[in-house]
């Protein structure tokens, strides 16, 4: 049973384009949000993270979008350049400490 | 700072071998994490463990593996007669509360 839901699969952008990546979660125990990147073989590395007391955070070209009753949560990533390229998983935790991951996006941005 | 370190970082069992896989956390971090990613997939949580205590090994499958975070020295993720499907990369991360999680570079385990 996926705990959290990530769409889409793969995303293409041209450079200077906004990136849009959506989660969706049901355990309402979450409380913690937090987005990864990674590049092909590597480790997964923290870019971002939210709590559901607040609706949107924002670290420069990165923006988590919360909404609280929908159960969903998305990424946007502003002005996309090439070395955005990579995969994106979103996470989410709930006080027992581990994180369960979406199945992640595939974020191609071309020149 | 050193971040977290995992090695070795390329692992090539035969089926029937063993496999360990070491992880030394973030300096200050005593949580730490192990969680396993097939290809194409997102990751998936093994085991929690804090200084010699597993705090949560809901994710392990219950035969061949193991995980322990002695006092001293490293984690370790021990894989007891490998099979082809243990193939993949096991990534190990710490932390200083329970979040944020670093992650390590991971172990990608090749069971010929």
């Amino acid at each position: 049973q996926q705990q959290v839901k990530q769409s889409p699969q793969s995303l293409i952008v041209q450079k200077g384009g906004i990136s849009i990546i959506n989660c969706a979660y049901e355990n309402t125990a979450f409380d913690y949000f937090p987005w990864y990147q990674q590049f092909p073989g590597k480790g997964p590395a923290l870019l971002i993270a939210i709590r559901p007391d607040v609706s949107e955070k924002k670290e420069g070209r990165f923006t988590i979008s919360f909404n609280k009753s929908a159960k969903q949560f998305s990424l946007h990533i502003m002005d996309s350049q090439p070395g955005d390229s990579a995969t994106y998983f979103c996470a989410a935790e709930g006080g027992a400490n581990n994180l369960f991951f979406g199945t992640g996006t595939r974020l191609t941005v071309i020149p | 700072n050193a971040g977290v370190m995992q090695n070795p970082r390329h692992l090539v069992r035969r089926r029937g071998q063993e496999a360990r896989l070491r992880c030394s956390p973030m300096k200050g971090h005593s949580h730490v994490y192990w969680y396993r990613q097939l290809p194409e997939e997102g990751l998936k949580f093994m085991v929690y463990l804090q200084k010699e205590n597993i705090i949560d090994e809901s994710g392990m499958p219950k035969e061949r593996f193991s995980a322990e975070f002695p006092k001293e020295g490293p984690s370790i993720l021990r894989i007891q007669q490998v099979v082809r499907g243990d193939s993949a990369a096991y990534f190990c991360a710490s932390s200083r509360t329970g979040h944020p999680q670093y992650f390590g570079p991971g172990t990608r385990l090749t069971v010929l």
